[in-house]
């Protein structure tokens, strides 16, 4: 699976938009784009995917761009409760077989 | 989505003594499952895919003989951590592809302190 790259750490305003960034620039054309998110203690929950179409859904959104080497994911309104460490992942399509690989990830404090 | 349950959450026991985690899947059937380790402060680790019906295959540097997992049936996977040292705290967590698209849903995690 391809390497991700994100910053380790952001701060975001309650209510304001939080931007997550995440540099896969050896993504292969079979491979998603996944985010997950670790709120302290807890599982891993996942948040959204895509190939290389623009995704949304009730969480947030997902912004891959043309040539699919990065991607956003966008909280729209960040709760104290998005506090949490947000890990972008690249994976092979659906397979049950195949794992999730989690890097550094970004620990994103959403402060009042 | 689908639900993935581990019990216990948390487990205190003494060197020496071995600790069994189950990880269920509650709505789904699970031929694969994995589990992972994460220490304070850092990502989660793979130890090892667990194949109902099959031995588990364990990534490098990870003790088959000291994780004993089973999954023996399809929506149950047991890891178990013979004799427990104080280096084996850590939290453990699994993870099970299900709901028919193979997307990976994750249990609550399960904490496990060693004394």
């Amino acid at each position: 699976d391809a390497k991700t790259t994100q910053p380790p750490s952001m701060d975001c305003a309650e209510g304001r938009a939080a931007n997550l960034p995440c540099n896969h620039s050896t993504i292969s054309g079979n491979e998603y784009v996944y985010w997950y998110r670790q709120i302290h203690s807890q599982g891993p929950q996942y948040i959204i995917h895509g190939l290389k179409n623009n995704e949304t859904n009730e969480m947030a959104s997902l912004i891959i761009t043309e040539d699919r080497k990065s991607s956003t994911l966008i909280l729209p309104h960040a709760t104290l409760r998005d506090t949490a460490v947000y890990y972008c992942i690249v994976r092979v399509a659906y397979n049950a077989g195949n794992m999730l690989t989690f890097g550094g990830g970004t620990r994103l404090m959403v402060k009042p | 989505g689908a639900v993935v349950s581990q019990h216990p959450s948390r487990v205190i026991c003494k060197s020496g003594t071995s600790v069994k985690i189950e990880c269920r899947s509650l709505d789904f059937q699970a031929t694969t499952m994995f589990w992972y380790r994460q220490f304070p402060k850092q990502s989660l680790m793979l130890m090892a895919t667990s194949n109902e019906g099959s031995k588990a295959t364990y990534e490098q540097g990870v003790e088959k003989d000291k994780f004993l997992i089973n999954h023996a049936s399809l929506t149950l996977s047991t890891l178990t951590v013979t004799s427990a040292h104080p280096e084996d705290s850590s939290f453990y967590i699994c993870s099970a592809a299900g709901g028919g698209t193979g997307e990976l849903f994750f249990g609550e995690g399960s904490r496990l302190t060693v004394l």
